[in-house]
């Protein structure tokens, strides 16, 4: 069964703190996504990767960075946490090509004091 | 200016009721996504379709290119469908969200 593993599912962060949120696939897909999700705003493109090593801007990067030093790896990390990256956070990651759809993680629920 | 736009926001059912959601969108596509969020977060894909209709056991999802409209039919709706349903589309290789329409089926 194809997977997308996010590294935690709830997590409780303090302002200011440097905040990893991981996310590996077995699929040996090249596309993988970060996303975040808010009441009323639907998901919002935060990051994507097209490649190991590369890494794109997405609808919302401000405060967030991404690693993606390994194929099946695509690291967020918030440099400096602040109370309003408290939000639920979605890995994803698809196929090159048209017409492919996305595996989703199960999510990571971030809480920042 | 939202590319992917649902109705309704909310949806509250009777158990066994037909539950009909909208998605219209904006842009050229070469797929649309229906994707159901449970409580806790995690997301399935449902239906990718690009023309036509769907059907996996009661749900169906239709789509009518030209008008660019979906929506995504559960029928004889049970209290285990409650979740959000989320519509998106994909341009290549870009993809928009619709906001989630929350379904609840009470007993």
């Amino acid at each position: 069964d194809v997977k997308v593993t996010q590294s935690s599912r709830y997590l409780v962060k303090r302002t200011g703190e440097k905040v990893f949120l991981e996310c590996v696939q077995d699929m040996d897909h090249e596309n993988m996504f970060w996303y975040r999700q808010d009441p009323g705003l639907g998901l919002r493109l935060i990051y994507f990767s097209y490649d190991v090593k590369m890494k794109e801007k997405g609808d919302i990067p401000e405060g967030y960075s991404v690693s993606r030093e390994k194929k099946e790896r695509f690291s967020l990390i918030l440099e400096s946490a602040s109370t309003n990256q408290t939000s639920m956070y979605l890995c994803a990651s698809r196929q090159t090509g048209v017409g492919f759809g996305y595996t989703f993680g199960s999510g990571t629920r971030l809480t920042v004091v | 200016k939202n590319e992917v736009e649902q109705s309704p926001q909310n949806l509250t059912a009777q158990e066994g009721e037909f539950i009909t959601i909208n998605c219209s969108y904006s842009v050229g596509i070469s797929a649309l996504h229906w994707l159901q969020q449970h409580p806790g977060g995690g997301i399935v894909s449902l239906f990718m379709l690009s023309s036509g209709k769907k059907k996996h056991g009661r749900l169906i999802a239709t789509i009518n290119i030209q008008e660019k409209h979906s929506s995504l039919h559960i029928t004889a709706s049970h209290p285990r469908d409650s979740a959000v349903y989320i519509c998106a589309v994909n341009t290549g290789n870009q993809f928009y969200f619709g906001t989630g329409t929350s379904l609840t089926v009470i007993p």
